[in-house]
């Protein structure tokens, strides 16, 4: 039981550049989550899926796109990278049956743009 | 909108000595409040979590949080640390409907000395 997997681990990218994070699941979660973490800010949501099929915008969207076209996957796109985009990337996962579910977090990607 | 304070970003503690890291939350209807630690370079793993109930929550590791209403409060407590918790501790309140979202505070880094 693999819990959530992120792809890559680390990435750099020039400016401009465009690329896509993948996140899986094998716990049949429902939810699925995209955070960013920076120094001093805590985790903060980009984007956020309940189920699949679905997205919706988190906290600090822009610039950034999601599709959920499997359950298991959830997909973070960045279009045109930019130096403002440099961060640690977290996927997480939650069943999503009731109100009291955890989210359970992947190990990360670390992604710097020059 | 919610939001969570902690409001120390650094403490150092000696080994064997007891640790309080504060969590101060915003909510207007009853929260359900969660602790994640984060250990250098991986991501992060549920300590414990408040949804209604005991207002004393046992998690992993020997840690503890109260849960204190009338102080919008949620402090997590080890009476004894040891090296291995020299980690990054974050305090979250979940959020929207069915508790979709955790909002995090901004995280406090935990430096143990021998």
């Amino acid at each position: 039981n693999a819990g959530v997997t992120q792809t890559p681990k680390f990435r750099v990218l020039k400016t401009g550049q465009s690329m896509t994070l993948l996140c899986a699941q094998d716990m049949n979660h429902e939810y699925m989550y995209w955070y960013r973490q920076d120094p001093g800010m805590g985790l903060r949501l980009i984007h956020y899926s309940v189920g699949e099929g679905t997205t919706a915008k988190g906290e600090v969207p822009d610039g950034y796109n999601v599709s959920r076209l499997k359950k298991q996957n959830f997909l973070l796109g960045l279009e045109s990278a930019a130096p403002s985009q440099t961060s640690v990337y977290f996927c997480a996962s939650r069943a999503g049956l009731l109100s009291t579910d955890t989210q359970y977090f992947g190990p990360g990607t670390r992604l710097t743009v020059l | 909108a919610q939001s969570v304070t902690q409001p120390d970003i650094h403490i150092t503690v000696s080994e064997g000595a007891s640790l309080e890291l504060r969590c101060n939350y915003s909510y207007g209807a009853t929260p359900y409040l969660f602790w994640y630690v984060q250990s250098p370079g991986q991501g992060l793993q549920l300590l414990l979590k408040y949804f209604s109930g005991d207002t004393l929550v046992q998690g992993i590791k020997g840690f503890e949080a109260e849960f204190k209403r009338s102080q919008s409060s949620f402090n997590l407590r080890k009476p004894s640390v040891h090296w291995s918790d020299a980690a990054e501790y974050f305090c979250a309140v979940g959020a929207g409907f069915g508790n979709e979202k955790l909002t995090f505070g901004t995280g406090t880094r935990l430096t143990i000395i021998p």
